[in-house]
């Protein structure tokens, strides 16, 4: 089982619809969770962190996490075409200071 | 305030040669992290500094990789002789330790004829 699973997509979404990404991570006891998001040709972006249960938001972006169920996801609400991008979760494992990225899940926005 | 810098954006060699990459990591930022992305592997770490001291080295491919953290303001990773399969982009962060958070410079893409 890999360590961070995320459904590569693409993800397509009409514009201001909302958009749902989800990832899984297998490691129980995992701390720290982050969204980022990469453009294509750029670096990956921090978006979004959490660390308790429950939901974060920050302006269009909620950040859901479950620690019971493993699952961190991330709503896109009133998508834009902008939001168009690849979506990186992060997840810090047990024991590390590092993090253990997904393989990304590419949304699409059509206007 | 500056982000994370890295040189240089784009480094085109033949196989065989030497790279050296570098970077700079954000001001007061004590974590430095090496990573390699690939459409086929995504984003793999490849080395771990903490306090200019490597922490974690054991996502470095091979002996023809090494990297160097001389002060808390610079860093290099280099490949030795350069293979195709090195064709990537590299990527640098950094983090405050304690904070996780990782902030990432834009990337030097390498491409090994």
């Amino acid at each position: 089982q890999k360590e961070v699973e995320q459904n590569s997509g693409p993800l397509s979404v009409p514009e201001g619809a909302i958009a749902s990404l989800n990832c899984t991570y297998s490691d129980r006891g995992s701390q720290s969770f982050f969204w980022y998001r990469q453009y294509s040709g750029k670096s990956p972006e921090l978006i979004m962190s959490i660390y308790s249960n429950g939901d974060k938001e920050d302006g269009r972006f909620t950040a859901q996490l479950n620690k019971a169920s493993q699952y961190v996801s991330l709503l896109i609400r009133d998508s834009q075409p902008s939001d168009s991008a690849t979506y990186l979760c992060a997840v810090r494992r047990p024991g590390y200071s590092t993090l253990t990225f997904g393989k990304g899940t590419m949304l699409l926005v059509s206007p | 305030d500056a982000g994370v810098i890295q040189s240089p954006r784009h480094e085109v060699t033949e196989m065989g040669q030497e790279v050296t990459l570098r970077c700079k990591p954000i001001s007061g930022h004590n974590s430095l992290f090496w990573y390699r992305q690939t459409m086929m592997r995504g984003l793999e770490l490849l080395i771990y500094f903490n306090n200019n001291v490597p922490i974690d080295d054991s996502g470095m491919p091979e002996d023809r990789f090494s990297a160097k953290m001389p002060n808390a303001s610079f860093s290099t990773l280099k490949i030795q002789p350069s293979e195709p399969r090195d064709s990537a982009v590299y990527f640098c962060a950094s983090s405050l330790r304690g904070l996780f958070e990782q902030y990432f410079g834009p990337g030097t893409r390498l491409t090994v004829t």
